[in-house]
C-alpha cells in the first residue's frame, strides 16, 4: 500500500498560536488528500479534502479560515490549525486515496494539544 | 448523506472466542465496505474489505459479510487473540468514506 507520513508526530503549544501539520505522500503522487480529526474513543471525523492546485473542501460545520489547508504539490498537503485553542487538541490524521482504488492510506496522525 | 451505525461500542471476549461487529449504513450507492483495525495513539490499519457486489469474505480468521438488501455489513474474528485487542471501525463508500463509531474489543487471555 502507499506510504503516507505527517510530521510532527505531536505538538504542544500554547493557546493562540498557530499549528502546521505536513502530510506527505512518499511513493506516489496524491491530487487527493483527507484531512481527519479524531478525539479521544470517538472516531474518525472528516474535516476537509485537499485538491492540487485547488481550493480544499470542507465538511459543514468546519471553520475554513481557522483549519487552512494547502496542497500546493502532488507529495505535499499542510493543514494549519490558526489560533488554536485547548478544544482544538485532538488527533489529526491525514489520508490518501488509494490509486485506482477505493481504499485510502492513513498517516501515522498528529497529536497536538494546545495548552 | 451517509449514516453507519456500529454496534457494540464495547466488547470483551476470552481467547480463543469469536467477536462480531455489526454496521448498517443508510446509503443504497455505497459500494465499498472496509474494516479498520486501529490500536491506541496510532493510525487506522485496513484488515479487510468487501464491494458490493460480493457476499461474503474471508481472510484467515477474519471474515466480512455484506447484505445489500438489508444495507448492513459484519466484521468475523474466529479464535481471538490478545493481539486483537484494539478499536475497529467500519467505513462505507460512496462519493466519500463515513465511519462508524468504533468497537473497542478486548480479548481476555
Amino acid at each position: 500500500g502507499a506510504v503516507v507520513s505527517q510530521h510532527p508526530s505531536w505538538v504542544i503549544c500554547k493557546s493562540g498560536t498557530s499549528v502546521k501539520i505536513e502530510c506527505r505522500s512518499l511513493d506516489f503522487q496524491a491530487t487527493t488528500m483527507f484531512w481527519y480529526r479524531q478525539f479521544p474513543k470517538q472516531s474518525l471525523m472528516l474535516m476537509a479534502t485537499s485538491n492540487e492546485g485547488s481550493k480544499a473542501t470542507y465538511e459543514q460545520g468546519v471553520e475554513k479560515d481557522k483549519f487552512l489547508i494547502n496542497h500546493a504539490s502532488l507529495t505535499l498537503s499542510t493543514l494549519t490549525v490558526t489560533s488554536a485553542h485547548p478544544e482544538d487538541s485532538s488527533f489529526y490524521i491525514c489520508s490518501q486515496p488509494a490509486k485506482g482504488q477505493e481504499t485510502q492510506y492513513f498517516g501515522p496522525g498528529t497529536r497536538l494539544l494546545v495548552l | 448523506g451517509e449514516n453507519v451505525e456500529q454496534h457494540p461500542s464495547t466488547l470483551s471476549v476470552q481467547e480463543g472466542d469469536s467477536a462480531v461487529i455489526k454496521c448498517t449504513y443508510s446509503d443504497s450507492a455505497s459500494n465499498y465496505f472496509p474494516w479498520y483495525k486501529q490500536e491506541l495513539g496510532k493510525r487506522p490499519q485496513l484488515i479487510i474489505d468487501i464491494r458490493s457486489n460480493v457476499g461474503e469474505k474471508k481472510d484467515q480468521r477474519i471474515a466480512v459479510t455484506l447484505n445489500k438488501t438489508a444495507k448492513h455489513f459484519s466484521l468475523h474474528i474466529t479464535e481471538t487473540q490478545p493481539e486483537d485487542s484494539a478499536v475497529y471501525f467500519c467505513a462505507a463508500r460512496g462519493n466519500q468514506f463515513y465511519f462508524g463509531t468504533g468497537t473497542s474489543l478486548t480479548v481476555i487471555p
